[in-house]
């Protein structure tokens, strides 16, 4: 299995300010995604990319910025945090026999 | 309209008793796969089971089953024999060919009962 990595696990911050998170694979895949997980709405697409400097928009982009400089890291840039921002967010890449999802361990993040 | 649609916000299930967990897809693509997830407590997703759009055959993978409906746009998780570690929550998900994306259900809370 692919070692994802997610930076930081854990964040607060208050609204206005400019946030990033990092997600770090080890394998060289080329589809890297980031979802947002909230009560009663699953998981929700952000952005995903699927090769460098290669992204494409999801279900619920808005407030959202990506960048994917290098194949192993795929950042997430809320450019200035609101409290609906407040979520788990989840990095993935596809891998296995079927494509399927592998994630990361999540971050959670706090606008107050 | 929603991609994947779980109608069972919670459900409860005998220990050592089978469940059925829904899920329904809207897709026109005639390529795509399904998927279910489990989370449990501790927060981490769990790849369960898979099924293409063109399988024949229910897929089966230990204690779960996918069935399989086509016509009827559903893909239903059946877990047998319950235990005590299956209480979590179960996401379905489907993939369309366009940029590998996935769509997932607003997810299913199980709880088993001792």
């Amino acid at each position: 299995d692919a070692g994802i990595t997610q930076s930081p696990r854990h964040k607060v911050t208050e609204t206005g300010t400019p946030v990033t998170l990092r997600c770090h694979q080890t394998e060289n895949h080329r589809y890297m995604y980031w979802y947002r997980q909230d009560p009663g709405h699953g998981l929700r697409l952000i952005h995903y990319s699927y090769g460098v400097k290669d992204t494409d928009k999801g279900e619920v982009s808005d407030g959202y910025s990506v960048s994917r400089s290098k194949t192993e890291d795929f950042l997430l840039t809320l450019e200035s945090a609101t409290s609906s921002q407040t979520s788990v967010y989840f990095c993935a890449i596809s891998q296995g026999s079927y494509n399927e999802q592998f994630f990361g361990p999540g971050t959670r993040l706090t606008v107050l | 309209a929603q991609k994947i649609t779980q109608t069972q916000p919670g459900m409860f299930v005998q220990e050592k008793e089978a469940v059925t967990l829904d899920c329904t897809y809207d897709t026109s693509d005639p390529s795509y796969g399904l998927f279910w997830y489990k989370q449990p407590s501790s927060g981490e997703m769990i790849f369960l089971i898979y099924q293409g759009s063109y399988d024949q055959q229910n897929a089966t993978e230990g204690r779960y089953s996918l069935n399989f409906q086509k016509a009827r746009k559903s893909a239903n998780l059946v877990i047998s024999a319950s235990q005590l570690g299956d209480s979590a929550m179960y996401f379905c998900a489907m993939r369309e060919p366009k940029g590998n994306q996935f769509y997932f259900g607003t997810g299913t809370s199980l709880t088993v009962i001792p």
